[in-house]
């Protein structure tokens, strides 16, 4: 069965390093998304992209991160200069046109900023 | 703001039934979506309700009341391994070209015991 896979699958780095998360959506999806879940809380919108720009972000998603698509395959999120308050698991997602209501998740990367 | 309320926990023995409730306060509504996440795992799709009624999938089934902005999931013949928290999700803009954001509810705590 086809799956969305993140990489890594943990990522430590110093407060104002840039980081890259990587994700490989379903191959055959359009829709690709990212969301962050700091421990214990809820699963927490970012960003939306479609037809290779984004469509929608959230005000989390501010001018410190960025996402690309830079192949056929992959999909990044960038945070230029990470912050104590970003820690949290970072979850990619994708979905087929027309059933967003069905978002498929990848494992996601602990991200701790020390 | 955009607000999905669940009970924090919830408790049920093995082979009993369980409800979780939902109540949601969005800008928009376009859909009510179920997702199970297991400890350290990616959230799972389990079921969608576009329409007001119920919806049957396998031992689980999801039920939405749009006049009332009120869902719930329904687990029967419960097993251990369905301990794990379950978030309701809402679509709050029509599924047009790209805004397909899923806003995530607080989560409720499933511990399924002997």
């Amino acid at each position: 069965e086809p799956e969305v896979t993140q990489t890594p699958s943990h990522q430590v780095t110093q407060m104002g390093q840039e980081v890259i998360l990587r994700c490989v959506p379903i191959s055959n999806h359009l829709y690709f998304y990212w969301y962050r879940q700091i421990l214990g809380q809820k699963v927490e919108f970012l960003v939306s992209f479609y037809n290779n720009e984004i469509s929608e972000k959230s005000e989390i998603f501010d001018d410190q991160f960025s996402v690309e698509r830079p192949d056929g395959s992959n999909f990044t999120l960038k945070i230029r200069s990470t912050k104590l308050e970003d820690s949290a698991m970072y979850f990619c997602a994708s979905s087929e046109g027309g059933k967003a209501y069905e978002q498929y998740f990848g494992p996601g990367t602990r991200l701790t900023v020390t | 703001g955009q607000s999905l309320e669940q009970p924090s926990e919830v408790t049920a023995v093995e082979g009993a039934i369980v409800q979780i409730n939902c109540t949601y306060q969005t800008s928009g509504f376009y859909g009510l979506s179920w997702y199970q996440q297991h400890d350290g795992g990616a959230p799972t799709f389990l079921s969608y309700n576009g329409l007001d009624g119920l919806e049957e999938t396998g031992r689980f089934s999801s039920f939405l009341s749009r006049s009332d902005s009120y869902g719930y999931l329904l687990l029967q013949e419960l097993q251990m391994k369905d301990s794990a928290s379950y978030f309701c999700a809402v679509r709050d803009k029509p599924p047009t070209g790209g805004g397909n954001k899923l806003t995530f509810g607080t989560g409720t705590q499933l511990k399924v015991e002997l």
